[in-house]
């Protein structure tokens, strides 16, 4: 089955820079791969996500990277906020073919004033 | 989106009781419904895959006799969680996809069980 791995588990940057996360996987077949946000105790909250025949993806502060190749993708976060302290999640799924989504092991993300 | 209601949002039951959490698509009818457990600081971890008017799928590791799962409509898919135990407890949720990828989650349930 499809294995999903994140880095770093927890990152903590002043307001105003960049955050990265980055994530692997494992199963060449996956074909979606959406970036949650988690505050405690509550859902999942898509952020952004990006389909296999797209390299890159941008919604104002928040863009997403694929490589599709290495089977690697990244979140990048700019202009960091305090809201956007949380959980930050990546997962992939194969769109069409069952849709289990596969998450990631979470990133702690801090943004310090 | 999909709008998915889960309820309750918080139980607290006595070890050895069942529990029964429902998962409501409001205004979407889904043939699949998925169900996932997250403990503390952990990640979601798919349990299964709840399928309509048939036996929900498994995954590695759960055990369907105590995790059972009824998909009875296109709007509705319930876990019970039987003869809970401490270490049961834990954040469930579900999902539904819609537009063939995107996932939306229920409020998940928060499980006590003492």
């Amino acid at each position: 089955g499809e294995n999903v791995e994140q880095h770093p588990s927890t990152l903590s940057v002043q307001e105003g820079d960049s955050a990265v996360i980055k994530c692997t996987y494992s199963d060449s077949a996956s074909n979606y791969f959406p970036w949650y946000k988690q505050e405690l105790g509550k859902r999942p909250q898509l952020i952004i996500d990006i389909r296999s025949n797209v390299g890159e993806k941008k919604d104002q502060r928040i863009a997403v990277t694929l490589n599709k190749t290495a089977k690697h993708f990244s979140l990048h976060i700019t202009e960091t906020q305090p809201e956007d302290s949380a959980v930050y999640f990546c997962a992939a799924s194969k769109a069409g073919g069952g849709n289990k989504l596969t998450f990631g092991t979470g990133t702690q993300l801090k943004v310090e004033l | 989106g999909a709008v998915v209601s889960q309820h309750p949002s918080r139980v607290i039951c006595k070890s050895g009781t069942s529990v029964k959490i429902e998962c409501r698509s409001l205004d979407f009818q889904a043939t699949t419904m998925f169900w996932y457990r997250q403990f503390p600081k952990q990640s979601l971890m798919l349990m299964a895959t709840s399928n309509e008017g048939s036996k929900a799928t498994y995954e590695q590791g759960v055990e369907k006799d105590k995790f059972l799962i009824n998909h009875a409509s296109l709007t509705l898919s319930t876990l019970t969680v039987t003869s809970a135990h401490p270490e049961d407890s834990s954040f469930y949720i579900c999902s539904v996809i819609k537009g063939g990828a995107e996932a939306f989650f229920g409020q998940g349930t928060r499980l006590t069980v003492v």
